[in-house]
């Protein structure tokens, strides 16, 4: 049982470039979700998923992209990466929206030069 | 607007001391409170609560829930330099999670 994975660990990208950050959970989760950690500011949500084909919008959504084609997969897409989106990405899952305990993944570091 | 204030903002203790890490809330649709500690990678889980009064406890550390006066506390007694980290709450709405930006505890052997 691996729980949440994500790659990659760490990530430089070039302003403009867009890339894409893995999640995979093996827990048969319902509910997903990434969040960015930048120093001061605490985890943020971005994007989250109740289901597999259901996706909405957190607090900081803008530049990033999400899709849930399954319960184990969910992606989050950097469009055109900014300096701005240099910061700590987690991915996090949970058995269900009802506020259960999330387990997060071990972090995406990016930096956008 | 959903919102949530750790205080203090950090803390540094001796080994043994006991302290409290106070987490209040403003949000419109409450379902939960959760306690995570951070280490130098991704938040592991401590405590849920949401009942109020109801302490949890789990060692050295507990957890206790005011949902009228919109607040936790996070106590841990007896520290220890492993409990150095940054303690996060978090509140859960339904949909989505909101965190605090943390209490970074340092413990002086």
């Amino acid at each position: 049982n691996a729980g949440v994975t994500q790659t990659p660990k760490f990530q430089v990208l070039k302003t403009g470039q867009s890339m894409t950050l893995q999640c995979a959970q093996d827990m048969n989760h319902e509910y997903m979700s990434w969040y960015r950690q930048d120093p001061g500011m605490g985890l943020r949500l971005i994007h989250y998923s109740v289901g597999a084909g259901i996706t909405d919008q957190g607090e900081v959504p803008n530049g990033y992209n999400v899709s849930r084609s399954t319960t184990e997969d969910f992606p989050l897409r950097l469009l055109s990466a900014a300096p701005s989106q240099t910061s700590v990405y987690f991915c996090a899952s949970s058995r269900d929206r009802a506020g259960n305990e999330q387990f997060f993944g071990p972090g995406t570091r990016l930096t956008v030069l | 607007e959903d919102k949530v204030v750790q205080s203090p903002l950090s803390l540094v203790v001796h080994e043994g001391d006991t302290v409290t890490l106070n987490c209040s809330y403003e949000v419109t649709n409450f379902r939960s409170l959760l306690w995570y500690k951070q280490e130098k990678k991704a938040p592991t889980f401590l405590f849920m609560l949401t009942s109020s009064g109801i302490e949890k406890k789990s060692g050295r550390l507990s957890s206790i829930l005011d949902k009228k006066e919109l607040f936790s506390i996070l106590n841990i007694t007896a520290t220890q330099t492993g409990d150095s980290a940054i303690y996060l709450c978090a509140f859960n709405t339904g949909n989505q999670f909101y965190f605090g930006t943390g209490t970074s505890l340092t413990v002086i052997p």
